[in-house]
């Protein structure tokens, strides 16, 4: 069963732009969730999709925003990046209910 | 908000040696999740602790859930160069997959 995978691996971006990163989870899985990890605040709850819906959001700006799509594929878009914005964005995946998530290797933001 | 925080912050040692790891809060969670993370890849889940006082044992990691289940430990017994890596606590609240996360330990294991 192949693991979860995130696409790009690496991204570098300038002050101002946006950019989607894109999550494909474990077949079968029905829930995504989203983290930023960053050197000074570790890892950070971004959000949560189960069936195309948000179920839990954490406490990042409105920039930060995420779809899921039917075959539970999810992107995460940030709008107007910041230099603060660069970091490690790491989904996970699970089967839906408080179970065991798989995380993807990441993608790498460099906001310039 | 919800604070994991993990202690030592550093951590190297020789091949051999025992090594202990904290992680403490002041909420209560309904399990907890201990990880490992290697360089270019993302955590990987090593145990959950669900009961107070509970005691798990995963080879040479033994991993124990606080009484009031707001801490936990990792213990690592005759520690391998392979142990290398950033261990992470995490809590679970309420409904959903919301991990909170620990600061995080960095071990580094030398021959």
């Amino acid at each position: 069963k192949a693991g979860v995978t995130q696409t790009p691996r690496y991204l570098i971006k300038t002050r101002g732009q946006q950019v989607t990163l894109s999550c494909s989870p474990i077949s079968g899985h029905r829930s995504v969730s989203w983290y930023q990890q960053t050197p000074g605040q570790g890892l950070q709850f971004l959000f949560e999709y189960f069936s195309e819906t948000q179920r839990n959001k954490g406490n990042f700006p409105g920039r930060f925003s995420g779809r899921q799509f039917s075959n539970s594929r999810s992107e995460m878009n940030v709008s107007t990046l910041e230099l603060g914005d660069s970091a490690l964005y790491l989904c996970a995946s699970s089967q839906g209910g408080a179970d065991t998530q798989y995380f993807g290797p990441g993608t790498r933001l460099t906001v310039l | 908000t919800q604070l994991l925080e993990q202690s030592p912050q550093f951590l190297s040692i020789q091949e051999g040696e025992n090594l202990t790891v904290y992680c403490n809060s002041s909420s209560v969670f309904s399990s907890l999740q201990w990880y490992r993370q290697e360089p270019g890849e993302g955590p990987v889940l090593l145990v959950t602790v669900v009961t107070g006082g509970e005691v798990k044992k995963l080879k040479r990691l033994t991993f124990q859930f606080g009484d009031a289940r707001k801490d936990s430990s990792l213990h690592i017994t005759a520690a391998q160069p392979g142990d290398t890596g950033l261990y992470l606590c995490a809590g679970v609240t309420g409904g959903g997959n919301k991990l909170t996360f620990g600061t995080g330990t960095q071990l580094k294991v030398e021959l």
